[in-house]
């Protein structure tokens, strides 16, 4: 069974530049989540996909959107980068979007200088 | 609203107790997770409770009191190798979102 994978692992882009994280889930996943991790705090919660549909939203701007895919796989983007986007983004996959456990991604490192 | 506290940092001796205690104000609480997370890398879960009471996973066991809005991570034995940030979440009600908190950094000494 292959556990939720995410590319690129590090990515350095500059303020005002379009950014596409991209993951893979879980086989037999359906929903995939997506959360921001500043450094040394906990992860904070952008948005749910459950079967193509976005199923619930975090207080983050409109900048942020996300797509996923008949696969189930899912993309991140971010549009008109700023210097407080640099974070660790992380995707979680899930059986179902009524299963409470996520599995995560090893992450993508973004650095915006 | 939602808020997670949890104490920044903590400090143990290899094969020592620690207790990582996590309080929460929720409008709404379906179960909370625990999750350790090592420098640079993906949190893995280590725990999940919705009622009140003592779940026990070898040297790892999470304590809840809903009516408290209170749980708590007791690793026994500690290892080199428990040094890590951990994690409480919660799922609000109708929900199936994470709300963190800011994470505990574990420190184990020899």
């Amino acid at each position: 069974e292959t556990g939720v994978t995410q590319s690129p692992t590090h990515l350095i882009k500059t303020r005002g530049q379009q950014v596409t994280l991209r993951c893979s889930s879980q086989s037999g996943h359906n929903t995939v989540s997506w959360y921001q991790q500043a450094l040394g705090q906990g992860p904070q919660f952008i948005f749910q996909y459950y079967r193509e549909e976005e199923n619930g939203r975090g207080n983050f701007p409109p900048r942020f959107s996300g797509l996923q895919f008949p696969n189930y796989s899912s993309e991140l983007n971010v549009n008109a980068l700023e210097l407080d986007d640099s974070a660790l983004y992380l995707c979680a996959s899930s059986p179902t979007d009524s299963s409470y456990e996520q599995y995560f991604g090893p992450g993508t490192r973004l650095t915006v200088t | 609203g939602q808020n997670i506290d949890q104490p920044t940092e903590m400090t143990a001796t290899e094969g020592a107790i620690v207790q990582i205690n996590c309080t929460y104000q929720t409008s709404g609480f379906n179960g909370l997770f625990w999750y350790q997370q090592h420098a640079g890398e993906a949190p893995t879960f280590l725990s999940y409770n919705v009622l009140d009471g003592l779940e026990e996973k070898g040297r790892f066991s999470s304590f809840l009191s809903r009516s408290k809005g209170y749980s708590y991570l007791l690793l026994k034995e500690l290892q080199m190798k428990d040094s890590a940030s951990y994690l409480c979440a919660v799922t609000p009600s109708g929900t199936y979102k994470y709300i963190f908190g800011t994470g505990t950094r574990l420190k184990v000494l020899a």
